[in-house]
């Protein structure tokens, strides 16, 4: 199975404040990468897919960029909503689409 | 409106069954549907996914003999049965959606959709 490593599990940081969270790959999976947030009790929500696809009705502050194996989110000035945990997942196709840890965000 | 409702809480003693409801609407039935689980206080743990259009499964290796995802396209519900169960298999499970963009090809997949969760308990 492939294994995905975020970094760092958790950060805080302030309103306003760029943070770049990172996904890594067990090994290369071009682009078949997606973006999670997730806020407690409630499921997660889509925010990127395809490495760098912004999913519509999320706000441009988010942004993905990577490909291959090594892949980072960046919220480019956060709000107080940002406050989540933050799950990379791979869909490289079928193969089992693990998720990463998680990076908890606090604002 | 585009949305999957699943079934209500359940609380099981070891070695039961449970199974969870997903119901589709507001989308055409089609697209795989996943099942995702988070134990508490823990990440997102993928299960596997049923295919709507053919009943097609493929599951995470370390379920396989203890999970059957079925559904039943008459009334557009996915449902997940997990056997054997134990005190680890307390969770949340979801069910989700498999999005597909074209724009992106081949690498526009991603869950755009998800149940709002179901509690499962194994106690004694």
């Amino acid at each position: 199975d492939i294994q995905l490593t975020q970094s760092p599990s958790f950060v805080s940081a302030s309103v306003g404040d760029r943070v770049t969270l990172t996904c890594r790959a067990s090994q290369a999976i071009n682009s078949y990468l997606a973006w999670y947030q997730q806020k407690p009790g409630k499921a997660p929500r889509l925010l990127i897919y395809a490495a760098s696809t912004l999913q519509s009705g999320v706000p441009s502050r988010f942004s993905g960029t990577g490909s291959g194996a090594e892949f980072t989110l960046t919220i480019s000035s956060l709000q107080p909503e940002d406050s989540a945990t933050y799950y990379c997942q791979q869909l490289y196709r079928y193969l089992p689409y693990t998720f990463g840890q998680g990076t908890k965000l606090e604002i | 409106q585009v949305q999957l409702v699943q079934s209500g809480a359940e609380v099981k003693k070891p070695g039961a069954s449970v199974r969870v409801s997903c119901k589709a609407s507001g989308f055409r039935f089609s697209g795989f549907i996943h099942w995702v689980r988070q134990a508490p206080g823990q990440g997102l743990e993928w299960m596997g996914w049923v295919s709507p259009n053919n009943g097609g499964t493929y599951y995470e290796q370390k379920f396989q003999g203890r999970v059957a995802m079925t559904r039943d396209t008459s009334i557009t519900t996915a449902y997940m049965e997990l056997s054997g169960l134990r005190a680890d298999d307390t969770a949340v499970y979801y069910c989700a959606r498999e999005f597909w963009d074209a724009a992106v090809a081949p690498y526009g997949y991603a869950l755009d959709v998800w149940g709002q969760g179901t509690t499962v308990t194994v106690s004694s």
